[in-house]
């Protein structure tokens, strides 16, 4: 099975605009859940969506958003952009249900995006 | 606020040598408890994971203690090699919200 896929895998932006990225999940997958990692914070949850409704949320911004596809694709957006924003961002998919290994999430190689 | 405590920060290792990270966790309501492996430029692999039921779970050369009472978990790594420096994160969830410790670099020295 192929992994997870995130597009781009770089991206330079501007403070004030607005990013959109991508994830494709492992074929079968109905969970995507989404993580920004810095130096600093360390790796934080996002949110996570399952079967294209969030299941759950962390304690970001609201200018933090996503949504999921019906082919359990997702997308992350992030609308007015700060310096603070720059990171390595995640996207880890799993089966999503309870019960041995459905819950395991496996992760993409990350969209670092870089806000100047 | 930070649910999940790792330590230390940074490990040296000899080759062959036992690697230990330690990682204690607040929330009793936790039910499981991976490991992830990154290296610089990827994004973190699950290298081995616990639930509170069991004490010690064993996959090769890493193995993980739990204690539940004591509301902590340790990642073991047997013979060391220069192929495992890497940074180690412990995590914790419930529901499929991972909680994250804030990584260990671990330098395995040859």
């Amino acid at each position: 099975k192929a992994g997870v896929t995130q597009t781009p895998r770089y991206l330079i932006k501007t403070r004030g605009q607005q990013v959109t990225l991508s994830c494709s999940p492992i074929s079968g997958h109905r969970s995507v859940s989404w993580y920004q990692q810095t130096p600093g914070q360390g790796l934080q949850f996002l949110f996570e969506y399952f079967s294209e409704t969030q299941r759950n949320k962390g304690n970001f911004p609201g200018r933090f958003s996503g949504r999921q596809f019906s082919n359990s694709r997702s997308e992350m957006n992030v609308s007015t952009l700060e310096l603070g924003d720059s990171a390595l961002y995640l996207c880890a998919s799993s089966a999503g249900l309870a019960g041995k290994n459905q819950e395991t999430q496996y992760f993409g190689p990350g969209t670092r995006l870089l806000v100047l | 606020q930070q649910q999940v405590k790792q330590s230390p920060q940074s490990l040296i290792v000899q080759k062959g040598g036992i690697s230990i990270i330690n990682c204690a966790y607040e929330n009793t309501a936790f039910d499981y408890f991976p490991w992830y492996q990154q290296f610089p430029g990827k994004g973190p692999a699950l290298l081995i994971a616990i639930r509170p039921d069991v004490s010690e779970k064993k996959e090769g050369r890493f193995t993980i203690s739990f204690n539940k009472s004591a509301k902590q978990f340790s990642l073991h790594i047997m013979d060391s090699q220069p192929g495992d420096s890497a940074t180690y994160f412990c995590a914790a969830s419930k529901g499929g919200k991972l909680i994250f410790g804030q990584g260990t670099e671990l330098s395995v020295k040859p």
